[in-house]
């Protein structure tokens, strides 16, 4: 079975310039969340996404958008980078939106020069 | 607001030592907890997954134990390896009424070396 993919596994972009990450979740998982990790502030969370719908969202700027299409799979939108983007970005698939084991994938690293 | 600590932030231990990692939350009406482990460079691997009513849960050679009321979960490593070297983190995920979402509190984890 396979696990949660993320890609690009690596990308370097330049400030101001935008992003697109993508999630493919387990077969079957409905739920998709987002994390950023960094060195600094650990594993924040960004946002949820159940049934195409944003479910939860953290204490990030609108730079940061998400979404999920109808086979379940999620991309993350990053706008206007900065510096600060820089980070390892964390996806999440759980089987069901309520206490379900949450499944991650490898990340994307994310450098913003 | 959830506040998630880990204790110790770091830990070297030889090889075959019993080992216990600690982590406490500050709001008691969570849905679940979840042990990680985070090899360097790498996303999480899940390692154990503890409902709110559920005092411990065991895989192999883990075992963790939840304390809700106490706000306190203990991840114990029988007979530590070179392999188990990582880091650890805890999260919780809070009950908002009977249902949880899906965010996870991170702990700032604990860095696990294991030397032969």
């Amino acid at each position: 079975k396979a696990g949660v993919t993320q890609t690009p596994r690596y990308l370097i972009k330049t400030r101001g310039q935008q992003v697109t990450l993508s999630c493919s979740p387990i077969s079957g998982h409905r739920s998709v969340s987002w994390y950023q990790q960094t060195p600094g502030q650990g594993l924040q969370f960004l946002f949820e996404y159940f049934s195409e719908t944003q479910r939860n969202k953290g204490n990030f700027p609108g730079r940061f958008s998400g979404r999920q299409f109808s086979n379940s799979r999620s991309e993350m939108n990053v706008s206007t980078l900065e510096l600060g983007d820089s980070a390892l970005y964390l996806c999440a698939s759980s089987l069901a939106l309520t206490g379900a084991e949450a499944f991650f994938g490898q990340g994307t690293r994310l450098t913003v020069v | 607001k959830q506040e998630v600590t880990q204790i110790p932030a770091a830990l070297s231990v030889p090889e075959g030592e019993n080992l216990v990692l600690n982590c406490s939350f500050t709001d008691s009406a969570i849905y679940n907890l979840q042990w990680f482990r985070q090899d360097p460079g790498k996303g999480l691997t899940s390692l154990l997954l503890i409902q709110s009513s559920q005092r411990e849960q065991t895989s192999g050679r883990l075992n963790a134990s939840l304390d809700k009321s106490s706000g306190r979960s203990t991840l114990y490593i029988a007979a530590s390896q070179p392999g188990d070297s990582a880091t650890y983190l805890c999260a919780v995920r809070l009950d908002a009424g009977g249902t949880s979402y899906g965010k996870l509190t991170f702990g700032q984890g604990t860095i696990l070396t294991v030397h032969p």
